[in-house]
């Protein structure tokens, strides 16, 4: 059973990076099927796409995030990441790492909540 | 950017009815549209992909359609399990993947 996993700080300080991994257990992160991804969920409100990463690596970022979004995977550990640079407020969010197969998100992760904070 | 509107905000439905949910797509998305179910606490879950092909899994009570700019949701014989919210979400035209606000439906 595919199942993955989000992990990294609870708490980012304003203007510094936030940083997320998702391992992956239960598939092959190399498989030609499947975009790995992020998307995020602000406490209250809706989902927003952050962005997409093919096991080769190609990318695809929401324009809105796109300068301050880096997506990298690392096949050999079966884990791929997020890393958000000079985050605000407006940043907290529950981050969940996902699979994408035929442009649906038919896996999620149990979901990380980053708070942007000093 | 393809911008998704969900209606109504709130659908309140006795257990054993109906529902039917609303999503329009600013501009046509074909039938590249997903639906998901989130309830308190939890990730959400794919239901519909395709406008109208269910997930693995998901019961045959829910039923997507429409193509184009217009989709429905609907769930035939609410279970107490269904109470939650869900969201619709275009793959036509991205980045960016969108989705709408979501749909809260509770118990009336």
């Amino acid at each position: 059973q595919l199942q993955l996993q989000e992990s990294g700080p609870g708490l980012v300080k304003p203007s510094e990076t936030l940083s997320l991994t998702c391992t992956v257990s239960g598939a092959s992160i190399s498989s030609s099927s499947y975009y790995w991804g992020w998307i995020r969920q602000p406490p209250g409100k809706g989902l927003e796409w952050v962005g997409s990463i093919y096991y080769y690596g190609s990318t695809y970022y929401n324009p809105s995030l796109e300068s301050r979004v880096t997506i990298s995977i690392d096949t050999s550990k079966n884990q791929f990441s997020l890393r958000l640079s000079s985050v605000t407020a407006a940043d907290t969010a529950v981050y969940y790492c996902v699979r994408r197969e035929w442009g649906a998100f038919d896996y999620w992760g149990q979901g990380t909540l980053v708070t942007v904070s000093s | 950017e393809v911008l998704m509107t969900q209606s109504p905000a709130t659908l309140s439905v006795s257990p054993g009815e109906r529902a039917t949910l609303s999503c329009r797509a600013s501009q046509s998305v074909s039938s590249y549209l997903a639906w998901y179910q989130q309830k308190p606490g939890q990730s959400p879950r794919l239901l519909i992909y395709g406008a109208s092909i269910r997930a693995s899994g998901v019961p045959a009570r829910f039923s997507g359609s429409g193509s184009g700019t217009e989709f429905t949701l609907t769930i035939s014989s609410l279970q107490s399990e269904d109470f939650a919210l869900y969201y619709c979400q275009q793959y036509n035209s991205w980045p960016p993947y969108t989705f709408g606000q979501g749909t809260k439906l509770e118990i009336k």
